[in-house]
């Protein structure tokens, strides 16, 4: 298996410009969490999903943030327009469901918005 | 504000010394778990303690789920600089709610 897939692994915009970042689950796993890490904040969950539908997205910080999980295979974190305060790690993980399971974290998206 | 807050935040000791890592919350979880997480990487599950009262040993690392599952600790004997590293403990609520501590960060000076 090759774990929870992220693109890009870093990348750098301007204030102002979209930022889509992806996210391929384990196969088979039915949830898909969105976290974003900062120093000052740590580990914070933005959204999850569930069997595709969305949850819980009262992590979103605003607007300006969106996500989707068109299929089980693929879900996307889109920021328009980016500001350079969304500068941090974004993590996607994926969760089989069964009890007691962890998450499985992808190696994240370093985002800097200058 | 964090629902699990993590002491102390920042670690730095020699190799061969011992440490002990808290988790604590005034929240009931399910269950708890330990994660450590290596620069450029995500964090990867060590344990998971379930029953109140539970002592997990990896090798060297002993972990313990508090009585009233409210709070956890994470304890390394004889640490080497392979254990360096942020160390994360996440609360599990019904619901697949999955609540982060702050981290501790470890540096194992050789």
């Amino acid at each position: 298996d090759a774990g929870v897939i992220q693109s890009p692994r870093h990348e750098v915009t301007e204030m102002g410009q979209e930022v889509t970042l992806r996210c391929k689950p384990i196969s088979g796993h039915n949830s898909l969490f969105w976290y974003r890490q900062t120093m000052m904040r740590g580990l914070e969950l933005l959204i999850y999903f569930n069997n595709n539908v969305p949850i819980d997205d009262s992590g979103m910080p605003e607007d300006r943030f969106s996500a989707k999980m068109p299929n089980a295979s693929f879900s996307t974190l889109k920021i328009q327009p980016s500001e350079p305060r969304d500068s941090a790690v974004y993590f996607c993980a994926s969760f089989s469901g069964a009890r007691y399971s962890p998450l499985h974290f992808g190696n994240g998206t370093r985002l800097t918005v200058t | 504000t964090q629902l699990l807050e993590q002491s102390p935040q920042f670690l730095s000791i020699q190799e061969g010394e011992n440490l002990t890592v808290y988790c604590n919350s005034s929240s009931v979880f399910s269950s708890l778990q330990w994660y450590r997480q290596e620069p450029g990487e995500g964090p990867v599950l060590l344990v998971t303690v379930v029953t109140g009262g539970e002592v997990k040993k990896l090798k060297r690392l002993t972990f313990q789920f508090g009585d009233a599952r409210k709070d956890s600790s994470l304890h390394i004997t004889a640490a080497q600089p392979g254990d360096t590293g942020l160390y994360l403990c996440a609360g599990e609520r019904t619901g697949n709610q999955f609540y982060f501590g702050t981290g501790t960060s470890l540096t194992v000076i050789p």
